[in-house]
């Protein structure tokens, strides 16, 4: 958890707009990355991954971005919806690793 | 296919007492990871197992904790003597095979209140 962090703790969305939530890490060993949604009393649920042999890869509705020269990764959600309020965490291994560490997580609020 | 499930999903223990937390894999999965996340915090990792086998305990504190996957049967975590600084969510995780190469999927927790 000490090598992955995020930028902002909280964020704030009008309903409709795009979100981008960011990450930044510091281990450069690091090769996979993963965006996890959680909700309120519930388990973390996975939303996105990524490798770092790629610098983008898209989902529904969610594009996750990696670059590996200033070590950060980014989520972007589009059209938000009072839905995705979750805290959003990322988290990253090394290679051959198995244990995720994770960063302390960003609260995104929709406005409706 | 059910997914991965934790229980209880709340449990109070008074200081001193045991708390036994238990985690039924997702079917198919043989891999299971346990995970602490304290208020306003990530997860940490504590322990991972395969059946039977610790394969990793580097996240878990050397005493009062200790876990386990049996043959049969849902994997426990097991605290013993609990102290208040023990109360947080505990996660469990699967997967088919050690997340070198596959995403692991989480169960709903166990919220620990010691009181």
């Amino acid at each position: 958890g000490e090598n992955v962090g995020l930028h902002l703790p909280t964020l704030s969305v009008q309903e409709g707009d795009n979100s981008i939530i960011n990450c930044a890490y510091s281990n450069s060993a690091s090769d996979y990355f993963i965006w996890y949604k959680q909700e309120s009393g519930k388990g973390p649920q996975f939303i996105i991954d990524i490798r770092s042999n790629m610098d983008k890869r898209q989902g529904q509705r969610v594009t996750v971005l990696l670059n590996k020269t200033v070590k950060h990764l980014s989520l972007q959600i589009a059209a938000t919806q009072p839905g995705d309020s979750a805290v959003y965490f990322c988290a990253e291994k090394g290679p051959y690793d198995y244990k995720l560490s994770f960063g302390a997580g960003t609260t995104v609020t929709v406005r409706a | 296919n059910a997914g991965v499930m934790q229980n209880p999903r709340h449990l109070v223990r008074r200081r001193g007492q045991e708390a036994r937390l238990r985690c039924s894999p997702m079917k198919g999965h043989s891999h299971v990871y346990w995970y602490r996340q304290l208020p306003e915090e990530g997860l940490k990792f504590m322990v991972y197992l395969q059946k039977e086998n610790i394969i990793d305990e580097s996240g878990m504190p050397k005493e009062r904790f200790s876990a386990e996957f049996p043959k049969e049967g849902p994997s426990i975590l097991r605290i013993q003597q609990v102290v208040r600084g023990d109360s947080a969510a505990y996660f469990c995780a699967s997967s088919r095979a050690g997340t070198v190469n596959t995403e692991a999927f989480f169960g709903q927790g166990t919220r620990l209140t010691v009181v």
